[in-house]
């Protein structure tokens, strides 16, 4: 079974704080994404990796920054954390020969005060 | 517009009715189109894939007009366990990354 973990299921911030989400996935998966969802507006794509140290820019990267040093982990930061950020962040990853099947995390519930 | 858009609901239904939902795509150069499925406070996991000749799955059935770039899914026999948000999902060509609609909430009633 394909394990996709989150560091933390709650996260509460202040304004202006550096912020890591981590996540990390077991099955040697090529591509890894970052989302956040939010009521009305779905996932929508904030960062994606397809191999270590490669990344490229979804739909809102603004504000974020992704780090993938290692295959099975992916990092999203917020460098200035901002209230407008507070939301569900979710992890994927897929094969790179499948990608159609999103094997997700738990999520992160990041508040920032 | 967005690039996938879906009757947002909720769609209160009860056991054993019959429910389906909708979704439109703006990208003509989507080439792959799926439901997942997402219970409430957990991640979304794929439901099914939708080809252009229809599927079938169980009670679950997804259909595809490319024409009218429209995606749908029909619920037959609704269970109590089938209350969820189905969210509608498109690829485009050979991208890595999906689209998601922003979801349909289902409540299946007693």
């Amino acid at each position: 079974d394909v394990k996709v973990t989150q560091s933390s299921r709650y996260l509460v911030k202040r304004t202006g704080e550096k912020v890591f989400l981590e996540c990390v996935q077991d099955m040697d998966h090529e591509n890894m994404f970052w989302y956040r969802q939010d009521p009305g507006l779905g996932l929508r794509l904030i960062y994606f990796s397809y191999d270590v140290k490669m990344k490229e820019k979804g739909d809102i990267p603004e504000g974020y920054s992704v780090s993938r040093e290692k295959k099975e982990r992916f990092s999203l930061i917020l460098e200035s954390a901002s209230t407008n950020q507070t939301s569900m962040y979710l992890c994927a990853s897929t094969l790179e020969w499948l990608p159609d099947t999103q094997y997700f995390g738990p999520g992160t519930r990041l508040t920032v005060l | 517009r967005k690039e996938v858009e879906q009757d947002p609901g909720p769609f209160n239904v009860p056991e054993g009715a019959t429910v389906a939902f909708n979704c439109t795509y703006s990208n003509s150069a989507s080439q792959s189109f799926f439901w997942y499925r997402q219970d409430c406070r957990k991640e979304p996991k794929l439901l099914m894939s939708v080809y252009s000749s229809g599927n079938e799955d169980g009670r679950f059935t997804a259909q595809l007009n490319r024409a009218s770039q429209y995606i749908s899914l029909l619920i037959r026999d609704s269970k109590l366990s089938d209350s969820a948000t189905y969210l509608c999902v498109v690829r485009s060509g050979s991208a890595r990354q999906l689209t998601f609609g922003s979801g349909t909430q289902l409540t299946v009633l007693p």
